[in-house]
């Protein structure tokens, strides 16, 4: 199995521009993850799916960013516009939920390193 | 207070030590725990789950106490391998549903 996989690895852009981050689960995994890391704060989970379906956006930073799970196997997230605190390390991470399990082992993907300039 | 606290560290530790990490979380009613381990600028990668009888997996052993709400691990015979960031993850129910929250992490460096 190819894992997790995102793209692109590295994204270096300018103030005010559109950002878009994309991920590919595991195939057959029916839970997707999308965290962001800094030195400051941590790992911190933005938003989760299960079946394609948003469960928890609370940790989405404010409007300018959007999770979006068009079918099982993609994923996007979207920051319009993008400003430099939004530098940090994305990652996706997909696990198998089954009913009834409070957890199952998340698979993370490579990350998206980005920067705001 | 943050919902799961670890000590930052660094460790620094010499080839075949002893070293143990703690992690503190604020929700009595969390679930399940676990320790992953992050390589510098690597993912996060699952290094065990962590129960209520406590668990050992090689020179690693993992032990939660539900009363004072803290988890551990516990690294015997340290190698330079080792060398990582020690991610505490504590999973449960809160007001919006199952929550993951991952602790900022203990990093370990061990020296030859």
């Amino acid at each position: 199995d190819a894992g997790v996989i995102q793209s692109p690895r590295h994204e270096v852009t300018e103030m005010g521009q559109e950002v878009t981050l994309r991920c590919k689960p595991i195939s057959g995994h029916n839970s997707l993850f999308w965290y962001r890391q800094t030195m400051m704060r941590g790992l911190e989970l933005l938003i989760y799916f299960n079946n394609n379906v948003p469960i928890d956006d609370s940790g989405m930073p404010e409007d300018r960013f959007s999770a979006k799970m068009p079918n099982a196997s993609f994923s996007t997230l979207k920051i319009q516009p993008s400003e430099p605190r939004d530098s940090a390390v994305y990652f996706c991470a997909s696990s198998l939920w089954a009913s009834g399990s409070s957890y199952n082992e998340q698979f993370f993907g490579p990350g998206t390193r980005l920067t705001v300039l | 207070r943050k919902e799961v606290e670890q000590d930052p560290g660094p460790f620094n530790v010499p080839e075949g030590a002893t070293v143990a990490f703690n992690c503190t979380y604020s929700n009595s009613a969390s679930q399940s725990f676990f320790w992953y381990r992050q390589d510098c600028r690597k993912e996060p990668k699952l290094l065990m789950s962590v129960y209520s009888s406590g668990n050992e997996d090689g020179r690693f052993t993992a032990q939660l106490n539900r009363a004072s709400q803290y988890i551990s691990l516990l690294i015997r015979d340290s190698k330079l391998s080792d060398s990582a960031t020690y991610l505490c993850v504590v999973n449960g129910l809160n007001t919006g549903g199952f929550k993951t929250i991952f602790g900022a992490g203990t990093r370990l460096f061990v020296k030859a």
